[in-house]
């Protein structure tokens, strides 16, 4: 059974620098979510898909970030021209149906310098 | 505006013993309620999950008791063991702002479980 595989697991850039993480759900599940933590703190949700269609974004999800997930498959998300606030993990989820009950990846965790 | 609070940071407790680990929700529209529990470096795993119309569900060690009228959640982990030891995320779903589908979390409790 393969679970949600999230890479690059770990990402150090530079500030200005774009960066892209990839995800790859559980391949019968039709949701994917990414969500983010920083210290302290909760996953804070970002967006989700419902196949390929972007259906929520939160208001974190500065101009600078996009998502995409295209033919409802694995997902992208892209920072652009980041800032030292976008240091966290980034951490990708995925749900099949009405169920709730999301399974996470392991993360990509994102220090910019 | 923190709609799901876990307030305590941390817990320690014996291992053998009870673990109780605390959760308050503010949005009266959460109607599913879920654990995660959450090693270094590793993404959240599912835990254990509780309806609206249930007040109780167990699963093994671990129980979760919901009270509605209060808002409240708690799990229990009995015995508790070293294994344990991890950070424990309260999550909650509903109708609020129109998305049934994501979970909103609490900032986690840190539970050690000593030998």
């Amino acid at each position: 059974d393969t679970g949600v595989s999230q890479d690059p697991r770990h990402k150090i850039t530079k500030r200005g620098q774009n960066v892209t993480f990839r995800c790859d759900p559980i391949s019968e599940h039709n949701r994917l979510y990414w969500y983010r933590q920083t210290l302290g703190q909760g996953p804070e949700f970002l967006t989700y898909f419902q196949n390929e269609a972007q259906l929520e974004k939160s208001r974190l999800l500065s101009d600078r970030f996009s998502a995409e997930r295209p033919k409802g498959s694995f997902s992208t998300l892209e920072i652009q021209r980041t800032e030292q606030g976008d240091s966290a993990m980034y951490l990708c989820a995925s749900s099949l149906g009405r169920v709730v009950k999301l399974f996470f990846g392991s993360g990509t965790q994102l220090s910019v310098l | 505006d923190q709609q799901v609070k876990q307030n305590s940071p941390s817990l320690s407790v014996q291992e053998g013993r009870i673990s109780i680990l605390n959760c308050d929700y503010t949005n009266s529209m959460f109607d599913y309620f879920l654990w995660y529990k959450k090693y270094p470096a590793e993404g959240p795993t599912f835990l254990i999950s509780i309806s609206s119309i249930k007040d109780k569900n167990e699963d093994g060690r671990f129980t979760v008791f919901l009270n509605k009228s209060a808002k409240h959640l708690s799990l229990h982990i009995v015995p508790s063991q070293p294994g344990d030891s991890a950070v424990y995320f309260c999550a909650a779903s509903g109708n609020s702002g129109g998305s049934n589908y994501k979970l909103t979390f609490g900032k986690g409790t840190l539970l050690t479980v000593n030998p």
